[in-house]
C-alpha cells in the first residue's frame, strides 16, 4: 500500500544508453514531480506535470524527458547519459491546489553511470 | 527565483535536549512551507506543512513556524531523542503557470542526537 512508488530503486549503466525510471502514486493526486538529489545532497526540480501540462524546468537537458501514460504514472525517460547524470532520482506528487497541498515522496531511485 | 538556505548545516546535541533548525528564504510569495526528514540512503519523510496563511504547526515534539515577512522558518525538536538523528530539510511551495507547487529545497541540516 505503498503511496509513491519507484522503479528500479538502484540502476547502473554506461554512458551513452537509454534509461527510464518508473513512477507511481495510488493517492489520486492530479500533480506529479520529478526532483533530482546530487552527490552534494541538493535536491532540486526538474519537471512538474499538472493537468496533462507539463513544466519543465529549464537547467534540465532535453535528454531527459518525462512522460504519462495515465494519472498515476509519471516515467522518466534518460537519453544518452552522462557521467553527471549520477544521482538520486525521487517522484513527488501532490492533491489540487485547493487542499492542503503536501507532498509526497517516493523512496528514490539511484541511477550511477559509469 | 527562490533561494532557500538552512542553517546550520550540522548540528549535535546531547539526547533530551531542545533544539531549533533554521530556514530562510529570498522571495516571500510562498505558497506553502513543507519541513522533511531524510535518513541515509532513504525517501523524503513528510513532517509539518506550513500554509502561507499560518504562522506556525504542531506534530508532536515538532513545532514549525512560519514568518514570511522575513522570509524565515523555525523548526522546533523538544526533548530530543538518538532516534531524531537524520537530515532535516526545508523545502519552500510556489506554484507555477500549470497551478503545480514546485518545492525550492534548502541544503539541509545534518542532526545527531547523542544518546
Amino acid at each position: 500500500d505503498t503511496a509513491v512508488s519507484q522503479t528500479p530503486k538502484y540502476l547502473v549503466t554506461q554512458m551513452g544508453n537509454d534509461k527510464s525510471i518508473k513512477c507511481e502514486q495510488n493517492l489520486g493526486h492530479d500533480t506529479m514531480y520529478w526532483y533530482k538529489q546530487d552527490s552534494k545532497k541538493f535536491l532540486k526540480i526538474m519537471f512538474s506535470y499538472n493537468n496533462k501540462e507539463l513544466i519543465i524546468n529549464e537547467t534540465v537537458p532535453n535528454r531527459f524527458s518525462p512522460k504519462s501514460p495515465d494519472k498515476a504514472h509519471l516515467n522518466l525517460h534518460i537519453n544518452s547519459l552522462e557521467l553527471g547524470d549520477s544521482a538520486v532520482y525521487f517522484c513527488a506528487s501532490s492533491p489540487p491546489a485547493d487542499s492542503p497541498y503536501e507532498q509526497y515522496f517516493g523512496p528514490g531511485t539511484r541511477l550511477t553511470v559509469t | 527565483k527562490q533561494e532557500v538556505t538552512q542553517i546550520p548545516a550540522a548540528l549535535s546535541v546531547p539526547e533530551g535536549e531542545n533544539l531549533v533548525l533554521n530556514c530562510s528564504f529570498t522571495d516571500s510569495a510562498i505558497y506553502n512551507l513543507q519541513w522533511f526528514r531524510q535518513d541515509p540512503g532513504k525517501g523524503l519523510t513528510s513532517l509539518l506543512l506550513i500554509q502561507s496563511s499560518q504562522r506556525e504547526q504542531t506534530s508532536g515534539r515538532l513545532n514549525a513556524s512560519l514568518d514570511k515577512s522575513s522570509g524565515r522558518s523555525t523548526l522546533y525538536i523538544a526533548a530530543s531523542q538518538p532516534g531524531d538523528s537524520a537530515t532535516y530539510l526545508c523545502a519552500v511551495g510556489g506554484l507555477d503557470q500549470t497551478g503545480a507547487n514546485n518545492l525550492f529545497f534548502g541544503t539541509g541540516t545534518r542532526l545527531t542526537v547523542i544518546p
